[in-house]
């Protein structure tokens, strides 16, 4: 079975820019979650979807950070304008449903300049 | 909120020693522990998962346990080999209404030396 696909792999933008991000999940994964790495640290859920309905977006700075995932399937995770805090590695997951175990992307490393 | 705790942050060992890594969290009340393996430039990777009921889990030279009451699981690697040298992340799982929740520690990165 195919894994969780991310693209772009890595992403150096300016401060102030905009920059989005792409998760295509595995097959049949109803849930949907997008992770925010710093270096050092482990990963914190920005945003989680169940189909195409949001479940817990809490620790998403709303200000800047956008998502959605649109006819449940794909993902995109925007950021507009983009900090320098912003710099990480962003991550995707899914998993079949969200008491199961979740399948992790390879993630997109972000670079603000 | 839970809180998740990994010790040591950083361990060098030389190929064939055993070691263990530690995992505590401040909220017992989880539906499972996880633990991941993260190798540089890579997303995780699953490695063991301990339901909330069950006290341990083996998969060939990896072993880890669960005590609730405690707040602490650790991971036990037996001879240990080169290509074991990644990241480690413990991650507890909540159990709060239909949000299961992972919460991460920092890790333990793990060098094995040959």
């Amino acid at each position: 079975e195919a894994g969780v696909a991310q693209s772009p792999r890595y992403k150096i933008i300016e401060k102030r820019q905009s920059v989005a991000f792409w998760c295509n999940p595995i097959s049949g994964h109803a849930t949907l979650y997008w992770y925010q790495q710093i270096l050092g640290q482990g990963p914190k859920l920005l945003i989680q979807f169940q189909n195409n309905g949001v479940v817990d977006d809490s620790q998403l700075p709303k200000d800047r950070f956008s998502a959605e995932r649109l006819k449940g399937v794909d993902s995109t995770l925007k950021i507009q304008p983009a900090k320098l805090e912003d710099s990480a590695v962003y991550l995707c997951a899914s998993s079949y449903r969200g008491n199961q175990p979740q399948h992790f992307g390879d993630g997109t490393r972000l670079s603000i300049l | 909120k839970q809180e998740v705790t990994q010790i040591p942050a950083a361990l060098s060992v030389p190929e064939g020693e055993n070691l263990v890594l530690n995992c505590s969290f401040t909220d017992s009340a989880i539906y499972n522990l996880q633990w991941f393996r993260q190798d540089p430039g890579k997303g995780l990777t699953s490695l063991l998962l301990i339901q909330s009921s069950q006290r341990e889990q083996t998969s060939g030279r990896l072993n880890a346990s669960l005590d609730k009451s405690s707040g602490r699981s650790t991971l036990y690697i037996a001879a240990s080999q080169p290509g074991d040298s990644a990241t480690y992340l413990c991650a507890s799982t909540g159990s709060g209404g239909s949000n299961y929740k992972l919460t991460f520690g920092k890790g333990t990165l793990l060098t094995v030396n040959p």
